[in-house]
């Protein structure tokens, strides 16, 4: 396995439902980011970990919480989701937080009904 | 505030160029990206410039930076039909903070 994975790639989930995105990287690298891709919107940053820290969390609510045990993991943990969550949610890996190179994963398609 | 603007939609003959343009408001960006998302993908970086260069080549690929103006542009030579896609523009910079700002995306369409 090469690359940056995420899964499930799908996933649909009630407004009262728990669930979790996971992502994991092959790549050695020490930054990890989560992302929101809305229809005709602009890509959002989430957050961003560095060596498992976190260390950007622009203004997300907290029913969307992260979590990176390790520099190759990281975690989208959902709860009491909104239908306008419905979205597909990127993880991305660079080398440190703030390299000129990211690279992305295929992304989860999230549907909450 | 923070804006990066694209066209939504470009269409092109196969073989011709494609210019994907780009504007965006912070002037200190530190990078500047191209990327391309195809059909249930992720995001793939193309290039990328440095805020203190002009142009940028990379094969069919040809990155233009106007700082004066905050305009980037995209130039695919010889666009094939595997070209079709969606490409953001986005600016990065990394000063106490991290902001990786994206455009909304410009669907390329290539015609055989």
């Amino acid at each position: 396995e090469t690359g940056v994975t995420q899964t499930p790639r799908h996933l649909v989930m009630g407004m009262t439902n728990k669930k979790s995105l996971k992502c994991e990287q092959h790549l050695g690298h020490n930054a990890m980011y989560w992302y929101k891709q809305s229809a005709k919107k602009p890509l959002e940053l989430m957050f961003v970990y560095s060596l498992e820290e976190r260390v950007e969390n622009n203004s997300v609510p907290s029913r969307f919480s992260p979590e990176c045990p390790n520099s190759s993991h990281l975690f989208l943990h959902l709860h009491t989701l909104q239908p306008e969550d419905s979205a597909l949610y990127l993880c991305a890996s660079s080398q440190e937080a703030g390299s000129y190179e990211q690279y992305f994963g295929p992304g989860t398609r999230l549907t909450v009904t | 505030g923070e804006d990066v603007e694209q066209s939504l939609f470009l269409s092109v003959r196969e073989g011709d160029s494609s210019v994907i343009n780009c504007t965006y408001t912070d002037s200190s960006s530190t990078y500047l990206y191209w990327y391309k998302q195809e059909p249930g993908a992720g995001l793939q970086l193309l290039t990328y410039i440095f805020s203190n260069m002009d142009m940028k080549q990379d094969q069919r690929l040809t990155v233009l930076l106007n700082k004066k103006d905050k305009h980037l542009s995209l130039r695919i030579a010889d666009t094939q039909t595997g070209d079709s896609a969606i490409y953001f523009c986005a600016e990065m910079w990394a000063s106490g903070t991290y902001k990786y700002i994206f455009g909304t995306g410009t669907r390329l369409k290539v015609l055989a």
